[in-house]
């Protein structure tokens, strides 16, 4: 059972427009979320997160958006760049923590020129 | 900067093998994790230790164990290695507050 679910497995974008990608969730006791992003032979890297708390959280040009009532987190990224094509994965924490994320599927972004 | 070293980029063994990956970690964090990546599912928990000696599983244990003897390195071990084993395994150490992970290169296991 999927709790984290990327349904866009991939997304194209232009260089300098807006990249949107979305993250949904099923458990409501997930208290606080993060992106990471992958390139090819490389591990994946920690991006921007965001508390259950808060709606928005913002680092240069990337930016987090949490809606907790519809279990929805989206990342906007802007001005797109080449270097942003990665895979993006979301993840999920449970409330008191633990020691272990649950992640997304993940979503293939392609900016191009 | 963190840094955790998988010892193997690729490897290639065949079915019922005993398979070895070793992750170390040099950054004196207490929580280390193995996942699997694979193609439309994602990243998959399969064991962490939040200690020496100490560990949990995650959410698809079976057909894996692990070993923490020291604390910067955490084995993953394959006893008898499947088919349904080839994937892209990655792992991850993070210290106590944060819940940011840093992860190793990943490990590309072939088995046939």
């Amino acid at each position: 059972d999927q709790q984290v679910k990327q349904n866009s497995p991939s997304l194209s974008v232009q260089e300098g427009r807006i990249s949107i990608l979305n993250c949904d969730y099923t458990n409501s006791m997930f208290d606080y979320f993060l992106w990471y992003k992958k390139y090819p032979a490389e591990g994946p890297t920690f991006l921007i997160s965001i508390s259950s708390i808060k709606d928005k959280n913002e680092d240069g040009r990337f930016t987090v958006f949490l809606n907790k009532s519809a279990k929805h987190l989206s990342l906007h990224i802007v001005p797109s760049q080449p270097g942003d094509s990665a895979v993006y994965f979301c993840a999920a924490r449970f409330t008191g923590g633990g020691n272990k994320l649950t992640f997304g599927t993940g979503t293939q972004l392609k900016v191009e020129l | 900067d963190v840094k955790v070293t998988q010892s193997s980029r690729y490897l290639v063994k065949r079915t019922g093998e005993k398979v070895f990956l070793e992750c170390v970690q040099d950054m004196d964090h207490e929580n280390m994790f193995w996942y699997r990546q694979d193609p439309g599912l994602g990243l998959r928990l399969i064991y962490f230790s939040y200690d020496v000696k100490m560990k949990e599983k995650g959410d698809i244990p079976e057909g894996y164990s692990v070993s923490r003897e020291k604390k910067e390195r955490f084995s993953l071990i394959l006893e008898s290695a499947s088919t349904n084993q080839t994937s892209m395994y990655l792992c991850a150490s993070r210290d106590q507050g944060p819940e940011k992970l840093f992860f190793g290169s990943g490990t590309q296991l072939s088995v046939l």
